[in-house]
């Protein structure tokens, strides 16, 4: 069946350090990409989406490109925040076998940002 | 606009009793998902409901059931509640169904079983 596969956690940075949080998928068909978010407490946000190979998707300074030959979406920023502290989820909601926008979750990556 | 809320935020429960729980999406959305989230883990897929008919189901078992009324609110139901149904209880909405249809997500419902 269709998965997502994360890098571990906990990553510890500091501020203005270079975030790479990678992520892999497994599908069967072509599936729509996601990297949510997740703050102590809240629900998830959505970040930023892919939706065809090729596609960056991107929102407040994060960015992360639909690389079909890698099967990969991995999350980027220039220069990360303390305010970025939070765990980060990469999903897919499959287009195949009548879907219907269900969303498939990775494990989660922990970010911690120090001052 | 409000976004999806949900209730209760915290629940405790003790095993073999049943839980429900409320769901109300952002305003024109008509489909609603649910996902369990156990600790340190990603949201598993429960249930999706659009247009009040059920659209999808994940890999759980009959004791959860959901329902969904004609303002598109939800509920979810468990029965019989074991120690592993203790989690976080996402709520999603989104304007319809698809792949591409973002998901807009809730605060979630906590819910401890002793």
């Amino acid at each position: 069946g269709d998965s997502v596969t994360q890098m571990e956690g906990p990553v510890t940075l500091s501020e203005e350090a270079f975030l790479t949080i990678n992520c892999t998928y497994t599908a069967t068909g072509y599936p729509s990409l996601f990297w949510y978010v997740q703050y102590p407490g809240e629900g998830l946000q959505l970040l930023l989406k892919a939706t065809k190979a090729d596609d960056k998707g991107s929102n407040k300074g994060f960015e992360a490109t639909y690389r079909k030959e890698t099967t990969s979406f991995h999350l980027e920023k220039g220069s990360v925040q303390v305010s970025d502290s939070a765990v980060y989820f990469c999903a897919l909601s499959d287009r195949d076998g009548g879907s219907q926008g269900n969303l498939i979750f990775g494990k989660g990556t922990k970010l911690s940002v120090k001052p | 606009d409000a976004g999806v809320t949900q209730s209760p935020t915290h629940l405790i429960k003790t095993r073999g009793q049943q839980v429900t729980l409320r769901c109300s999406p952002i305003s024109g959305h008509k489909s609603v998902s649910w996902y369990q989230q156990v600790l340190g883990q990603g949201p598993q897929f429960i249930f999706q409901y659009y247009e009040k008919e059920e659209r999808g189901r994940g890999n759980f078992p009959d004791r959860f059931s959901a329902r969904q009324f004609p303002n598109y609110s939800s509920e979810l139901n468990v029965n019989a509640l074991l120690l592993g149904d203790s989690a976080l209880y996402l709520c999603a909405s989104s304007l319809a169904l698809g792949p591409n249809q973002p998901q807009h997500f809730g605060d979630g419902t906590r819910l401890s079983i002793l």
